[in-house]
C-alpha cells in the first residue's frame, strides 16, 4: 500500500491568514492526488484532483501543488468557512489511501 | 446532479454480515467505477473497494476475505456486504463515485453517509 503522511495534524489559524497543508507519499504516484474537505456531519467534499485542478464551484483561493512525492494544499486568505478538515488521498494504486486529515481550526 | 444515497441496518451484532445499498439517481450508473469508504475516529478514512459497471471489483488486500460488492444496473443501485463483522468495524459508511474523464479517476461524489455500529 502506498503510504500518506499528512503534515500537520491541526492547525489554528485567523480569517485571512495564508494556510499550507503537506502530503507525502511512500512512492511516486504521478499527480494522482485529491484534496478533500470536510465539515461536522458532512460527507468528504472534493476541492482539487489531479494535484492541481480546482474542481468546478471550489474557491480560487483553494490551490494545490506538487513536486515529486510532496503535494501542497494551500489556502491564500482564509475565509469562515474554511474551517473544516482537511484530507489528502492517492487515486495511483488500490486500495486508495488517505491522509489522517488536518483540522484547521479557529485561532 | 449526481446523488447517492445509502440504506441499510444501523445496528449489527458482531459475527453478523452487513449489507448497504447505493441508490444513485441524476445520471448513468454506466460506465463508472462506484466504491465505498468508511470512517471510524479510530482510523480515519478507509477505501474499502470498488466495482465497475461491467462488475469488476477491486477490493482493499485488509478486508478483501469479508467483502463482496454487486450491482444491478437496471435499479442503478450498488451494494457492499461486509462478513463476519466485529466492533472495529463501527464507522460511517459512504457510497462514492469515481470520475470517468480525468486521468486517475478522483472520488467526485459521495453519499451522505450511515453510521453502522456493530455491538452486542
Amino acid at each position: 500500500d502506498i503510504q500518506m503522511t499528512q503534515s500537520p495534524s491541526s492547525l489554528s489559524a485567523s480569517v485571512g491568514d495564508r494556510v499550507t497543508i503537506t502530503c507525502r507519499t511512500s512512492q511516486k504516484i504521478l499527480n494522482y492526488l485529491t484534496w478533500f474537505q470536510q465539515k461536522p456531519g458532512k460527507a468528504p467534499n472534493l476541492l482539487i484532483y489531479a494535484a492541481s485542478s480546482l474542481q468546478s464551484g471550489v474557491p480560487s483561493r483553494f490551490s494545490g501543488n506538487a513536486s515529486e512525492t510532496e503535494f501542497t494544499l494551500t489556502i491564500s486568505s482564509l475565509q469562515p468557512e474554511d474551517f473544516a478538515t482537511y484530507y489528502c488521498q492517492q487515486s495511483y494504486s488500490a486500495p486508495r489511501t488517505f491522509g489522517q486529515g488536518t483540522k484547521v481550526e479557529i485561532k | 446532479q449526481v446523488q447517492l444515497q445509502e440504506s441499510g441496518p444501523g445496528l449489527l451484532k458482531p459475527s453478523e454480515t452487513l449489507s448497504l445499498s447505493c441508490s444513485v439517481s441524476g445520471g448513468s450508473i454506466n460506465d463508472y467505477y462506484w466504491g465505498w469508504i468508511r470512517q471510524s475516529a479510530g482510523k480515519g478514512l478507509e477505501w474499502i473497494g470498488r466495482i465497475y459497471s461491467t462488475g469488476s471489483t477491486n477490493y482493499n488486500p485488509s478486508l478483501r476475505s469479508r467483502v463482496s460488492m454487486s450491482l444491478d444496473t437496471s435499479r442503478n443501485q450498488f451494494s457492499l456486504r461486509l462478513n463476519s463483522l466485529t466492533a472495529a468495524d463501527t464507522a460511517v459508511y459512504y457510497c462514492v463515485r469515481e470520475a470517468s474523464n480525468i486521468a486517475g479517476r478522483p472520488t467526485d461524489y459521495w453519499g451522505r453517509g450511515i453510521l453502522v455500529t456493530v455491538s452486542s
